[in-house]
């Protein structure tokens, strides 16, 4: 079983929608929560962090965690053709680990 | 990727032969690592360093080795390269451990390297 799992995707989303991204991670200990956007050719960069159960809002952007479900996901709300990314989730208990990462396409 | 460097950022080898890819930083943070990202597995851990000299083993280290002789430079090496190791290299720098329980570290990225093994 991996330690993160993810939507491979491609998930496709009308622009203005929101895309809604998922990620399971099986280590309970696990602590500290990470969405990375990862564009075409180029490196991840952080986009979103969370360490407590509910939701954290940064822009159009929103992470919420639910660690008794081991559950963590990312709302992308107005998404813009310039959303079209891989999004990477990350756990971290004393390692850090990443999911394989869902495509998003964000079409006009 | 403002203050790291990969070099180089393309390379084509055959199998058998070594090959060392370069991550330069200038934001001297003191840890250090080393990704490799093939489809459908993410990115995993090859190797990191908490400081001159010191390094450990990640995930998935049989083949590479590493060095780290000044606080800016981490060099990844794979000593007879195999077509199993084709893929983009990432290096990446934190402020902080990402080992630990405690706390939040932060990865930066660098531009990557794609390497390809004949």
């Amino acid at each position: 079983q991996k330690e993160v799992e993810q939507n491979s995707g491609p998930l496709s989303v009308p622009e203005g929608a929101i895309a809604s991204l998922n990620c399971t991670y099986s280590d309970r200990g696990s602590q500290s929560f990470f969405w990375y956007r990862q564009y075409s050719g180029k490196s991840p960069e952080l986009i979103m962090s969370i360490y407590s159960n509910g939701d954290k809002e940064d822009g159009r952007f929103t992470a919420q965690l639910n660690k008794a479900s081991q559950y963590v996901s990312l709302l992308i709300r107005d998404s813009q053709p310039s959303d079209s990314a891989t999004y990477l989730c990350a756990s971290k208990n004393y390692k850090l680990s990443f999911g394989a990462g869902t495509t998003v396409t964000v079409r006009a | 990727d403002a203050g790291i460097t990969q070099s180089p950022r393309h390379k084509v080898t055959e199998t058998g032969t070594p090959v060392t890819l370069r991550c330069h930083q200038t934001e001297n943070h003191r840890y250090m690592y080393w990704y490799r990202q093939d489809p459908g597995h993410g990115l995993r851990l090859i190797h990191y360093s908490y400081g001159v000299k010191d390094t450990d083993k990640g995930e998935v280290s049989d083949g590479y080795s590493v060095s780290r002789s000044k606080t800016e430079d981490f060099l990844l090496t794979l000593e007879s390269a195999t077509s199993s190791q084709t893929s983009v290299y990432f290096c990446a720098i934190s402020e902080f451990s990402d080992r630990g329980q405690a706390g939040a570290n932060v990865l930066t990225f660098g531009a990557g390297s794609r390497l390809t093994v004949l």
